[in-house]
């Protein structure tokens, strides 16, 4: 089946930095979603983006569709602390009846 | 109150038991899922279904099933838990014609098989 790659499994960052994560497959996908997971709860959609190209932000947030539609990046900026937790990007092929695959996710941590 | 909700949140079992897992939304979604959550794997489908008549197996339904009693409600059983079952388990769900492909999850079920 279609896979995504996030790398690496954990982000170390200082508080007030800013932090990118990008996502990738060798599928073609109508539809980027990313999620972050605090801990002890389930994933939260962040961002949804439906078209290449496609910039879209959220507060601190910023995700982009690739142009190829084989990728994604998530940038967060000014981190606080609330950043802590995993962030997964997930994809959709065309189709209603698609489901979405999902990356492995991203800890991230943030020092204070 | 959630609007995906699991039962229970937290369980320990022993190898060989029956458990199952319920979920429970308020959404009016058709579409629902069960995940599972191990480090490092991220989330991989177990089952899901479109409707209340429909169940489909996802990438790892092995050593599982499902049953859709109604809209609102799906519940995945471990008829025969054994150790590598322990992970942590979500249940979601979407509805393409009010959200477009975003899925919900609920709040998660820790289940420790021993």
């Amino acid at each position: 089946g279609q896979q995504l790659n996030q790398s690496p499994q954990s982000m170390f960052i200082q508080e007030g930095e800013d932090v990118s994560m990008n996502c990738t497959s060798s599928s073609i996908f109508n539809t980027w979603l990313w999620y972050k997971q605090d801990p002890g709860e389930g994933p939260v959609l962040l961002i949804a983006l439906y078209k290449a190209g496609e910039l879209t932000s959220n507060g601190r947030l910023t995700a982009q569709f690739g142009i190829t539609r084989k990728d994604s990046f998530l940038n967060i900026s000014a981190s606080i602390p609330s950043d802590v937790g995993i962030y997964f990007c997930a994809g959709q092929l065309a189709g209603a009846n698609s489901k979405l695959t999902f990356g492995k996710g991203i800890t991230l941590s943030v020092r204070p | 109150d959630a609007d995906v909700t699991q039962t229970p949140r937290n369980r320990i079992t022993k190898t060989g038991k029956r458990i199952m897992l319920e979920c429970s939304q308020t959404k009016g979604h058709d579409r629902m899922y069960w995940y599972r959550q191990d480090p490092g794997l991220g989330l991989r489908l177990i089952y899901y279904s479109f409707d209340v008549k429909d169940i489909n197996k996802g990438e790892i339904s092995d050593g599982y099933s499902v049953s859709r009693q109604a809209q609102a409600k799906f519940s995945l059983s471990l008829e025969s838990a054994i150790p590598n079952q322990t992970a942590l388990y979500f249940c979601a769900t979407s509805d393409p014609r009010t959200s477009g492909n975003t899925i919900y999850f609920g709040e998660g079920s820790w289940l420790t098989v021993v």
